[in-house]
């Protein structure tokens, strides 16, 4: 049974950092894509970026390009997104989600229908 | 980014009844939609995926139709557990993006 395992609540003041982690078992790691998608406080939800381990690239909405950061450590088959210069709008619960096909267009790959997810992470910002 | 309207954004119904979404994309995206349940405090769950597949374990009340720009996702018969808002979601290109949801609730 796959599982993905987020890290637990943050809070943060503005301009700082947070990174977020989601532990996978019960898979093959590598062979799956991990996708970041968040909430703010009664919203709907938004797809950040996601990286496929086996080919070590990630991808960016580009509203987040240059302040999101996703990883994937493989020998633990964890995957990490960070977020920096935070700011209140970034109040969201942060989910991990497995993307299980790969879709490729462009010459870009990234995963997809998103099959299982974390539990969600709730990332507060606040002075 | 390729924008995807739901509609209704809400809509109340009784037990039984057939309850209908609709998800219009900007832009034609062939079949590449997904439909997601989310309920209160939970993570969303995967329904249906490229848009009329019925994801293993999901109720056979729950399908999904469409193609190109217009996309329909059908409960035939509302059950009390299927309160949830429902998403769907296009991969044609990225970055992935969701509807603005419906909330479906009980009469």
């Amino acid at each position: 049974q796959v599982q993905l395992v987020q890290s637990g609540a943050e809070v943060k003041k503005p301009g700082s950092s947070v990174k977020v982690s989601c532990k996978a078992s019960g898979g093959t790691f590598s062979s799956y894509a991990i996708s970041w998608v968040r909430q703010a406080p009664g919203q709907g939800l938004e797809w950040m970026g996601g990286i496929i381990p086996i080919f070590g690239t990630a991808n960016y909405a580009q509203k987040f390009q240059g302040r999101v950061t996703i990883t994937a450590d493989e020998s633990t088959s964890t995957a990490y997104m960070e977020l920096s210069s935070l700011r209140s709008e970034d109040t969201a619960v942060y989910y991990c989600a497995r993307g299980r096909s790969f879709h490729c267009t462009g010459g870009v790959c990234y995963g997809t229908p998103f099959d299982y997810w974390g539990q969600g992470t709730l990332v507060t910002v606040s002075s | 980014d390729i924008q995807m309207t739901q509609s209704p954004s809400s809509l109340s119904a009784s037990v039984g009844d057939r309850v209908t979404i609709t998800c219009q994309a900007s832009q034609d995206i062939s079949n590449y939609l997904n439909w997601y349940q989310q309920k209160p405090g939970k993570a969303p769950k995967l329904l249906i995926y490229d848009a009329s597949n019925l994801e293993t374990g999901v109720p056979s009340r729950f399908s999904g139709s469409g193609s190109g720009t217009d996309f329909t996702f059908t409960i035939s018969s509302l059950q009390p557990e299927d309160i949830a808002t429902y998403y769907c979601q296009q991969y044609d290109n990225l970055p992935e993006t969701f509807g603005q949801g419906t909330k479906v609730e009980i009469k």
